[in-house]
């Protein structure tokens, strides 16, 4: 079955250090890969995407992903956490192949502390 | 705003009662998707309409009925509803299949639903 884990429902982080939000996905072949991010009582807003190239993919607000094709994975990244980076975020996966599908993972809170 | 707008952002409903979420799109993307949230999670895809038709329906019970009149609307009609259907309703839209795929989903506010 296709899937996408997001194996840490929670990550903490202190303003200032890198962060990492993790993503791995089961879907054959070579799937587009997605992040997005919920603030409280908002809808999904689209972060970044891979399609094709560069395994490092540059997005909003600094954000950047990591495509390791061997580990199936799309880690999300940061150099510098900002407090206002605290959200939901979500790791979405659209398979080549099957048409209009997004399949989600379970989502990880960020917490930025000061 | 996105350009995915939804309608009403709360809704407190009874068991008895009926209802309806709405979801609007100018952005000229042609497929429209309805996705429940629940806490601890994954989304739940629940509808999608492409060109104005349905095209995937993922086992949702039938007290929940969609409608897509034309490629900007799009409606979710409740009766009967359950607490356990409490959730956020999400409404997205994107350009359809037979287009450009790589392209992801535009996300409304959504639709905090509780049941009573």
């Amino acid at each position: 079955a296709q899937s996408v884990a997001q194996p840490e429902d929670q990550v903490n982080v202190a303003e200032g250090n890198p962060l990492t939000v993790k993503c791995t996905y089961s879907v054959s072949g070579n799937p587009y890969l997605f992040w997005y991010v919920q603030y409280p009582n908002r809808g999904l807003q689209f972060l970044l995407k891979y399609i094709t190239g560069d395994n490092l993919v540059k997005g909003s607000y600094g954000f950047e992903a990591e495509f390791n094709k061997s580990q199936t994975s799309f880690h999300l990244k940061k150099p510098s956490a900002l407090v206002s980076d605290s959200a939901l975020y979500f790791c979405a996966v659209r398979p080549r192949w099957d048409t209009d599908k997004l399949i989600f993972g379970t989502g990880t809170r960020l917490q930025v502390f000061p | 705003e996105t350009g995915v707008t939804q309608t009403p952002r709360h809704l407190v409903m009874g068991m008895t009662n009926k209802k309806s979420l709405k979801c609007e799109q100018h952005l000229g993307h042609n497929a429209m998707y309805w996705y429940k949230q629940s806490a601890k999670k994954p989304l739940e895809l629940m509808f999608v309409y492409s060109l104005e038709e349905r095209v995937e329906n993922n086992s949702v019970p039938s007290r929940f009925s969609p409608e897509c009149p034309n490629s900007s609307h799009l409606f979710l009609h409740l009766h009967t509803l359950q607490p356990e259907d409490s959730a956020l309703y999400l409404c997205a839209s994107s350009r359809s299949a037979g287009g450009n795929r790589d392209y992801g989903y535009t996300f409304g506010s959504g639709t905090r639903l509780t049941v009573v």
